[in-house]
C-alpha cells in the first residue's frame, strides 16, 4: 500500500526548534516529489514548498522561504519540515503529500495524516 | 501571492448539483492547465478530486467534474450525496517563483 506516515503531534515553546517527519512506503520514494501544506486553526490550506527526494531539489513558496527548511533522507524514505525558532503563529496542522505521478509536480494524491504543531509558552 | 477566490459556502439537496467557482488571474488559473481540486473533511487528509482542470484520479466518482474558462475554474458535483459534505479547495500552479496557490475554500453542505 502506498502511504505517507507523519510523526506525532508536538507541543513546543516559542523559540524552540522542531523537525517533523513524513515517511513514504509502498513506492519509489526518490521518484515522486513531496509537498508540505499548512492549515492554521480555522483557516484554509497553504502550500509551503516541495522537495524531490532523489536529488533534494527544494523549492519554497515565497511566504515560507527563510522561515522553514524542507529536507529529505532518501536512505530511509523520509521527508522533513524543520523550524529553527518556533513562533506562536506556527501553530497549525501540517500535511505532507506525494505527487500524482512521476514527473508531475502540481497535483498530489497521497497525503499523510497530518502533524499538529502547537507553539505556546 | 493572493489566494484564489472561492465562495465561502455552497449547498444543495441530495441528488442535486452544486458548482463551485475558483477565480484567479492570468498568472495562475488562466495561465496554466494545472488546476486541481481537493476535498477536505475536517480532521482527515485532503483528497485529490480533479487535476489538470478536468481529469479524475482513479477511484473518484464521475459525479465530480471540472472545467475552466479564462481565469475562472469550476468544480461541479452532480447527484449530491451526504458524504460530499466537506470543504473544497482549488489549487493552481502559479509559476516557478510562486509554485502553487490554493483557493480560499468552499464549505459544501448537503441539505
Amino acid at each position: 500500500e502506498v502511504q505517507l506516515v507523519q510523526s506525532g503531534a508536538e507541543v513546543e515553546k516559542p523559540g524552540e526548534s522542531l523537525k517533523i517527519s513524513c515517511k513514504g512506503s509502498g513506492y519509489s520514494f526518490t521518484s515522486y516529489c513531496i509537498a508540505w501544506v499548512r492549515q492554521m486553526p480555522g483557516k484554509g490550506l497553504e502550500w509551503m514548498g516541495i522537495i524531490y527526494p532523489g536529488d533534494s531539489d527544494t523549492r519554497y513558496s515565497p511566504s515560507f522561504q527563510g522561515h522553514v527548511t524542507i529536507s529529505a533522507d532518501k536512505s530511509i524514505s523520509t521527508a522533513y519540515l524543520q523550524w529553527s525558532s518556533l513562533k506562536a503563529s506556527d501553530t497549525a496542522m501540517y500535511y505532507c503529500a506525494r505527487s500524482l505521478y512521476i514527473g508531475k509536480e502540481d497535483s498530489f494524491d497521497i497525503w499523510g495524516q497530518g502533524t499538529m504543531v502547537t507553539v505556546s509558552s | 501571492q493572493s489566494a484564489l477566490t472561492q465562495p465561502p459556502s455552497a449547498s444543495g439537496s441530495p441528488g442535486q448539483s452544486v458548482t463551485i467557482s475558483c477565480t484567479g488571474t492570468s498568472s495562475d488559473v488562466g495561465g496554466y492547465k494545472s488546476v486541481s481540486w481537493y476535498q477536505h473533511h475536517p480532521g482527515k487528509a485532503p483528497k485529490l478530486m480533479i487535476y489538470d482542470v478536468n481529469k479524475r484520479p482513479s477511484g473518484v466518482p464521475d459525479r465530480f467534474s471540472g472545467s475552466k474558462s479564462g481565469n475562472t475554474a469550476s468544480l461541479t458535483v452532480s447527484g449530491l450525496q451526504a458524504e460530499d459534505e466537506a470543504d473544497y479547495y482549488c489549487s493552481s500552479y502559479a509559476g516557478s517563483n510562486i509554485l502553487y496557490v490554493f483557493g480560499t475554500g468552499t464549505k459544501v453542505t448537503v441539505l
